[in-house]
């Protein structure tokens, strides 16, 4: 069965320090995954899609990696403005078109 | 461009009643797909419709229904509501074509409390 768990569930940075959240997965051939943001009160947002191991993409002070088995967003000198939930998906060879989410990653980070 | 519209933003129910939900997409996509979220479960995937048609349904029992208009706005149903319903309703809206490039664009989605 295809499953995605995140870690750790919560993580408290101070202004600057750099981190990382895991996303690890199981999926019967991965067609994609996806990083999305979620602030509280509003919907996910969308971040990156990675397809293949070894890819890499970057947005500002966060950057996506993706492995055969998990995926990890690195946080570089993060800004309060970074606090929000982190979301992974991914979407396997079966399942249709559906996603399959983890429970995310409540990041703070501390001016 | 405008984003994704869902309506009510709001809402609290008595166990039992039903209830409709609303979703308009971002104009040109053809594709609505509605996640139910809570604490415990995550997002959770209950059907995609496009072109007015349900393309992908996920585990949940019948009394969760939706559908499709030519305008690609989609409602979503949910009979003889129970407690455990409550939750954050987000709808998706993406061109439908594939995954892709862009992910999906969510709507802020409807609060739904059953009491």
């Amino acid at each position: 069965e295809d499953q995605v768990t995140q870690s750790p569930e919560a993580l408290r940075l101070q202004e600057g320090e750099s981190s990382s959240l895991n996303c690890s997965y199981t999926v019967s051939g991965l067609r994609g995954l996806f990083w999305y943001r979620q602030d509280p009160g509003k919907g996910p947002e969308f971040l990156f899609t990675l397809y293949s191991a070894g890819e890499e993409k970057e947005k500002e002070r966060l950057k996506a990696t993706l492995t055969k088995k998990e995926s990890f967003l690195h946080i570089t000198a993060p800004k309060p403005e970074d606090s929000a939930t982190y979301l992974c998906a991914v979407k396997g060879a079966g399942n249709n078109r559906k996603l399959i989410w983890g429970l995310g990653t409540s990041l703070a980070v501390n001016p | 461009k405008a984003g994704v519209t869902q309506t009510p933003r709001y809402l609290i129910k008595t166990r039992g009643q039903q209830v409709t939900l609303s979703c308009s997409p971002i104009s040109g996509h053809r594709s609505v797909s509605w996640y139910q979220q809570t604490p415990g479960q995550g997002l959770q995937f209950l059907f995609e419709y496009f072109s007015e048609t349900q393309r992908n349904k996920g585990n949940f029992p019948g009394r969760f229904s939706g559908r499709q208009f030519s305008n690609s706005r989609s409602e979503m149903n949910v009979s003889t509501l129970e407690l455990g319903d409550s939750a954050l309703y987000l709808c998706a809206s993406s061109t439908g074509q594939e995954l892709a490039n862009y992910g999906y664009t969510f709507g802020s989605g409807t609060r739904l409390t059953v009491v």
